[in-house]
Order: structure tokens, then C-alpha cells, then sequence
């Protein structure tokens, strides 16, 4: 298993400019996160999905969509790019409580800078 | 949101024993969750605790007190690798296994 899956690693963005992260896992989670991770804070959550069709807001969804079509993708779309979103984006995946162990996995991250 | 409370940091001898602290808010909890998350790396699960009580996994080991909204992680025979930053993430009822990070302990291990 190649686990939660993010590209870019890294990206550099003009302010305005929009841009696609893209998470994959092939675990059969159920359920997928995205966060960011500004540096010394902890993670905040940014979207979440309980299953393909279904996404729902988290603590800080402002200047972001997702999209959940299949259950092994979960891509986040940045519209407009503000220096504020320069940030380390986590992607990660876990089952249901429902099925058990339900510790998230984490994506490597993508280290994204808005100039 | 929920308020998560851990020293920032904390320094400790290779060889010793550490406990990490966490505190936060008890309405709607549903377990705990412990990650270990290196500089420029993404996190990794560690512990969950959902019953009070201690939890060993080798050299970790959780504490959980649902009354007292109270985690600890416990790390022994600390190892150089160990350095890293200790993040605390309780779960709340709500839907979507959401869990809520606190900032996370930054543990620095000496010689």
C-alpha cells in the first residue's frame, strides 16, 4: 500500500493564481481530512469527507473547496491565492469509528508559499 | 472550538523518562489521540485512549481521565530519535471522527 498520497510536495504561487492539491489513499478509508499547519501551530482542520459525494466545512474552509467524486481521492482547490495561505497542507484518511480503529493517516504534505 | 492545553516544550536526557501533559475541555469527548510529528515530517499515530486508565505500547505509554479532561504520554528510555514535536488530539462527538490538535509539545532529547 502506497498509504495517503499528496502532490505537489512543493509550490509556489503568485497571489491570485488558483491551484489543485491532489490526495489519494488506498487504504478504503472512508473518510478523508485536509488541514494546514502554519509553523509552531497545530494542525486546523480545512474540509473533511465522510464519503464519496458528501464534504462538509471545518474550522477554517474560507478560500477553499474540495471535492470527494471516488473514494480514494480528495483534492482541495485554492481560488485566489492570498499570502495567508502560505502554509504546510496535511491530507489524511481513517475508517469509520463504526469499523473499528479509527487513527488518521497523514499525507507527506505540500509545502505551499503565495508571494 | 475545543481548548487543548500542553507545555510547548520540554527537554530531557537520553536514557530518562518524560511525561507530556495535555488538558481540554470534556463536553462531548469521545477519546484521545496521541501523534509524533518530526521537523518537516507529517504526523504519526502513536496512542488512542477511549476508557480511563493506562494504555503501554512498548516504550510509550497513555494516560486518559475522561472526568478530568486529562492525557498524559509517557516515553521511556528516551533515544535521541525521539526528539520531535508530541501533538495531543482529543475526538468529539459531531460526526466525521473530527479531531482537534493542540500545538503540540516540542521534546528535545540531550545527551
Amino acid at each position: 500500500n502506497a498509504g495517503v498520497t499528496q502532490t505537489p510536495k512543493f509550490r509556489i504561487l503568485k497571489i491570485g493564481q488558483s491551484m489543485t492539491l491532489q490526495c489519494a489513499q488506498d487504504m478504503n478509508h472512508n473518510y478523508m481530512y485536509w488541514y494546514r499547519q502554519d509553523p509552531g501551530m497545530g494542525l486546523k482542520l480545512i474540509y473533511y469527507s465522510v464519503g464519496a459525494g458528501i464534504t462538509d466545512k471545518g474550522e477554517v474552509p474560507n478560500g477553499y473547496n474540495v471535492s470527494r467524486s471516488t473514494t480514494e481521492d480528495f483534492p482541495l482547490r485554492l481560488e485566489l491565492a492570498a499570502p495567508s495561505q502560505t502554509s504546510v497542507y496535511f491530507c489524511a484518511s481513517s475508517y469509520s469509528h463504526v469499523q473499528g480503529d479509527y487513527e488518521q493517516y497523514f499525507g507527506p504534505g505540500t509545502r505551499l508559499t503565495v508571494t | 472550538g475545543q481548548n487543548i492545553d500542553q507545555p510547548t516544550e520540554m527537554t530531557a536526557t537520553e536514557g530518562a523518562i518524560v511525561q507530556i501533559n495535555c488538558t481540554y475541555q470534556t463536553s462531548g469527548f469521545n477519546g484521545l489521540f496521541w501523534y509524533q510529528q518530526h521537523a518537516g515530517e507529517a504526523p504519526t499515530f502513536l496512542s488512542y485512549n477511549v476508557l480511563d486508565g493506562l494504555e503501554e505500547k512498548g516504550r510509550f505509554s497513555s494516560f486518559l481521565s475522561r472526568s478530568k479532561g486529562y492525557s498524559y504520554l509517557l516515553l521511556k528510555e528516551l533515544q535521541m530519535k525521539d526528539s520531535a514535536s508530541y501533538l495531543c488530539a482529543p475526538a468529539f462527538t459531531g460526526g466525521g471522527n473530527k479531531l482537534t490538535f493542540g500545538t503540540g509539545t516540542q521534546l528535545k532529547v540531550e545527551l
